[in-house]
């Protein structure tokens, strides 16, 4: 079965400063990977996925994460934080035999001090 | 295009009490899914329906009855609430028949209080 963990409920970051969020997944086969964001009172919008092909990905906003099979992780990062970047982050695993079976991490709280 | 609708944005219930909540999408897309969203537990998967006519259900489907009206709305009834159903419920849908890869677009929320 597969899931998915984030490490950290909050993360607190200096505006300027390196953002790493971490995402570990548990799936039997070649998973899809995804990063979602939420904005405060807002539905979930998509960052970034892997799906095949070259493991780093770019999303938007400057965001990009990096697929670590020996790792089993899918950790987000962006290199310079702005204030703007506040917000609920989500990372989901699915298989590729399992249609529609999206599973959500339990989320990580991003907040940018001045 | 307005992408995913839901309404009503907030509700207050008493134990009991049923309603219906509304999600339509205009963007076409032939797949629909109902989330609720509790603190600490991320999003899990209520109900979907991979095309007009057909639903199936998720992970915490009880309590719950879904229908899938046309190609553009999809609608979550709970008959007799109860306080554990106190939530934000998200609306989604995807572009194609149920993939593991396809985007998810998400609307605002309903949130839902239950006492």
């Amino acid at each position: 079965a597969q899931s998915v963990t984030q490490l950290g409920s909050h993360v607190s970051v200096s505006e300027g400063a390196l953002v790493l969020l971490r995402c570990n997944y548990s799936s039997s086969v070649p998973p899809y990977l995804f990063w979602y964001v939420q904005y405060p009172n807002q539905g979930l919008q998509l960052l970034l996925k892997y799906t095949t092909g070259a493991t780093l990905v770019k999303g938007i906003n400057g965001f990009e994460a990096e697929f670590k099979k020996s790792e089993t992780s899918f950790h987000l990062t962006k290199p310079s934080a702005h204030m703007s970047d506040a917000a609920e982050y989500f990372c989901a695993v699915s298989e590729r035999s399992s249609a529609s079976k999206i599973i959500f991490g339990s989320g990580t709280r991003l907040s940018i001090r001045p | 295009n307005a992408g995913v609708t839901q309404t009503p944005k907030f509700q207050v219930l008493k134990t009991g009490q049923s309603m219906t909540l509304q999600c339509a999408q205009d963007m076409n897309h032939n797949s629909m899914y109902w989330y609720r969203q509790d603190p600490g537990m991320g999003l899990r998967l209520i109900y979907y329906s991979a095309s007009e006519g057909t639903t199936d259900k998720g992970e915490v489907p009880n309590g719950y009855n879904v229908s899938r009206l046309n190609k553009r709305e999809f609608s979550l009834r709970l008959e007799s609430a109860a306080p554990s159903q106190t939530s934000v419920y998200f609306c989604a849908s995807s572009a194609s028949l149920p993939s593991s890869w396809d985007t998810q677009y998400f609307g605002p929320g309903t949130r839902l209080t239950v006492l």
